[in-house]
């Protein structure tokens, strides 16, 4: 069955990185697009980045302003997200997912916290 | 940007009765190729998001059937024919038609009474 596995979440300082994994099994990785979404304390889904199954194309939410990357390595199967000039808004839960029809199965989800 | 904006944000339902949940987006999404990506989602208290219905009405493996999705252009219902308690939570509409960006409802709250 799909298995989607995030980790890299932690507490972070502002300003500071973090690059977030998402290990995907139980379905063909290299044939699917993936999205991050996130979700912060309390509050609803927003989407963050979406890349197309080979790498060839990445799209992000205007809100982040080029401080987040998407990337992945089919060979292994996972997913990335590096976060730059993290801000205390960037705070929440992340949450890979793969593209079926849209959005269709999700992680379990990693927790950002940043704060000083 | 597609605004979707869900109706009711809280809903508190009996078990065993009925439930239903509007969305409603800011422009028609059906495609160009006649396809309309308007999905549902369910969450759990302190679990992540799962996908009941997608394309409007099709419902993912192993989704009872007592969840339907309707609608079509800018109006959508999810619909639950009998409640039960496992379907506490918050519901998500999202479209997937008009991207970037895949834009969600704010959610609605359902509860029991």
């Amino acid at each position: 069955q799909v298995q989607l596995v995030e980790s890299g979440g932690g507490v972070v300082q502002p300003g500071r990185s973090l690059r977030l994994h998402c290990a995907a099994s139980g379905f063909t990785f290299s044939t699917y697009g993936m999205y991050w979404v996130r979700q912060a304390p309390g509050k609803g889904l927003e989407w963050v980045a979406f890349l197309e199954y080979d790498g060839s194309k990445e799209y992000y939410a205007d809100s982040l302003k080029g401080r987040f990357t998407v990337s992945r390595d089919n060979s292994k199967n996972t997913l990335y997200l590096q976060m730059n000039s993290l801000r205390d808004e960037d705070t929440a839960v992340y949450y890979c997912a793969n593209n079926n029809d849209a959005i269709a199965y999700w992680g379990q989800g990693t927790l950002v916290t940043v704060s000083s | 940007d597609v605004v979707m904006t869900q109706s009711p944000l809280s809903l508190p339902v009996t078990l065993g009765q009925p439930a239903s949940i509007s969305c409603r987006s800011s422009q028609s999404l059906v495609d160009s190729d006649g396809n309309t990506f308007l999905s549902w989602f369910h969450q759990r208290p302190g679990q992540s998001p799962r996908r009941l219905i997608y394309k409007v009405s099709a419902r993912d493996s192993g989704v009872p059937d007592r969840f339907s999705g309707s609608g079509s252009g800018t109006d959508f219902t999810l619909k639950i024919s009998r409640v039960e308690a496992e379907d506490v939570g918050v519901y998500y509409c999202m479209q997937g038609t008009h991207w970037p960006p895949w834009t969600f409802g704010q959610g609605t709250k359902v509860e029991i009474k």
